[in-house]
């Protein structure tokens, strides 16, 4: 069936520090989706990024959809990041055509002062 | 203006009732979905929507349905409530099916 991968599952950094958070994919995705979920629960939409590369600010996406996998990088950390981060793609084999996104268990980040 | 808003934010019931939790969406979107947030924070769709298609996931019990009044709304109205429902439901719309999702706020449902 198929599967959406994320690692790392937690992270715990100091502020300002850099990270990647990966995010594999089993099979062929029409379009991918990063969210961060704040301590509040919101789910803030990041990145729409079905394939290439997009930044914005401090936080930066790349999607290699042909090799499966998509990163999402966050530089120069602050506390406010701090959250869960999920990747959501939409598979063309399921669902896709309708938008249904398909939800990574997430990566928990923690950015301590 | 909240672009996708749910009413309640909280619902605490019983077991055995019926409820109904609202979505809107002022941006114009044609399609809405629902999905569900467990404990465990694991998120999966339950339903996708447009004025056309109503897609349901397989997994969804059918004591959950959700009804569409017009374009800018999708409520989610849930029978027979049981423990197993508690958790927190999301509204989300986008333009066309797979553009960009756009998510409410969240209704957190405990069932007691």
């Amino acid at each position: 069936g198929i599967q959406v991968e994320q690692s790392p599952p937690d992270l715990i950094l100091q502020e300002g520090a850099n990270s990647t958070l990966r995010c594999n994919f089993s099979d062929s995705v029409n379009n991918l989706q990063w969210f961060h979920q704040n301590p509040w629960g919101q789910l803030i939409n990041l990145f729409y990024i079905p394939s290439g590369t997009k930044q914005n600010g401090r936080l930066s996406a790349t999607t290699v959809a042909t090799e499966r996998y998509s990163l999402l990088y966050i530089s120069s950390s602050q506390t406010t990041d701090s959250g869960v981060y999920f990747c959501a793609p939409t598979f063309m084999n399921y669902g896709g055509s309708q938008g249904n996104l398909i939800f990574g268990k997430g990566t928990k980040l923690s950015v301590k002062p | 203006d909240t672009a996708v808003s749910q009413t309640p934010k909280y619902l605490v019931t019983q077991m055995g009732n019926d409820k109904s939790i609202k979505c809107e969406q002022n941006l114009g979107h044609d399609t809405m979905y629902w999905y569900k947030q467990d404990s465990k924070k694991f998120l999966k769709i339950m339903f996708s929507y447009n004025n056309k298609e109503l897609i349901i996931n397989e997994t969804v019990p059918n004591r959950f349905s959700p009804k569409s009044p017009d374009k800018a709304h999708l409520n989610l109205h849930i029978n027979s409530l049981e423990l197993g429902d508690s958790a927190v439901y999301f509204c989300a719309s986008s333009q066309w099916a797979r553009e960009t999702q756009y998510f409410g706020p969240g209704t957190r449902l405990l069932v007691l």
